[in-house]
């Protein structure tokens, strides 16, 4: 099975710009939450998406958005970005049948804000 | 609420010796626990995971962690270190009442290892 998959791996930004950024979960998963890491504030929970719904939420602003699409698709996206929003995003998948909370994390997305 | 405190942010190692980090969590109802593990400009991987079945838990890499529930301690260890074993380790908890779907991570201890 293809592992997650996130697209894409790197990009560089501005203040004040949008960003998308892509995740597809391994096949099957229908769970995918997404996590920002950053040298200061570590891994912090962003969402969860399942079924097309989102589940949960983390402590985020309301920049911070995000979709799934019927093929379990995800994508997040942030809005009027800051300097501070520069991190690794990561998009992590799971398999509903499991009841041991195991996630499955992609390579992550670096995004860089100038 | 859930919390998870990983004792150094650094812990340096001899290749051969013996590799121990530390992991301890906070939580009002029985958790479930992982240890990830994160190479540079990689994402993470799961090494081993907690979900109440033997408290002596096994994983890759010749990696083990004991939950012991009275110390409130999910500790990694690995009797002899690898160079291949340099990496970041992050240790998370996930309960019940999140659908064990969110996973509260600690800042994570960064394993150096010499030659």
């Amino acid at each position: 099975k293809a592992g997650v998959t996130q697209t894409p791996r790197y990009l560089i930004k501005t203040r004040g710009q949008q960003v998308t950024l892509s995740c597809s979960p391994i096949s099957g998963h229908r769970s995918v939450s997404w996590y920002q890491q950053t040298p200061g504030q570590g891994l912090q929970f962003l969402f969860e998406y399942f079924s097309e719904t989102q589940r949960n939420k983390g402590n985020f602003p309301g920049r911070f958005s995000g979709r799934q699409f019927s093929n379990s698709r995800s994508e997040m996206n942030v809005s009027t970005l800051e300097l501070g929003d520069s991190a690794l995003y990561l998009c992590a998948s799971k398999d509903t049948g499991s009841s041991t909370g195991e996630l499955f994390f992609g390579e992550g997305s670096r995004l860089t804000v100038l | 609420a859930q919390s998870v405190t990983q004792l150094g942010s650094h812990v340096s190692v001899s290749e051969g010796a013996l590799v121990l980090l530390r992991c301890n969590y906070s939580s009002s109802v029985p958790p479930y626990l992982f240890w990830y593990v994160q190479y540079p400009n990689q994402g993470l991987q799961l090494l081993l995971k907690y979900t109440s079945a033997a408290t002596l838990v096994k994983g890759i890499n010749g990696f083990e962690a004991e939950f012991k529930k009275s110390e409130t301690s999910f500790h990694l260890t690995k009797p002899s270190a690898h160079m291949s074993d340099a990496a970041e380790y992050f240790c998370a908890v996930t309960l019940m009442n999140s659908g064990y779907s969110t996973l509260t991570f600690g800042k994570g201890t960064m394993l150096l290892v010499s030659p």
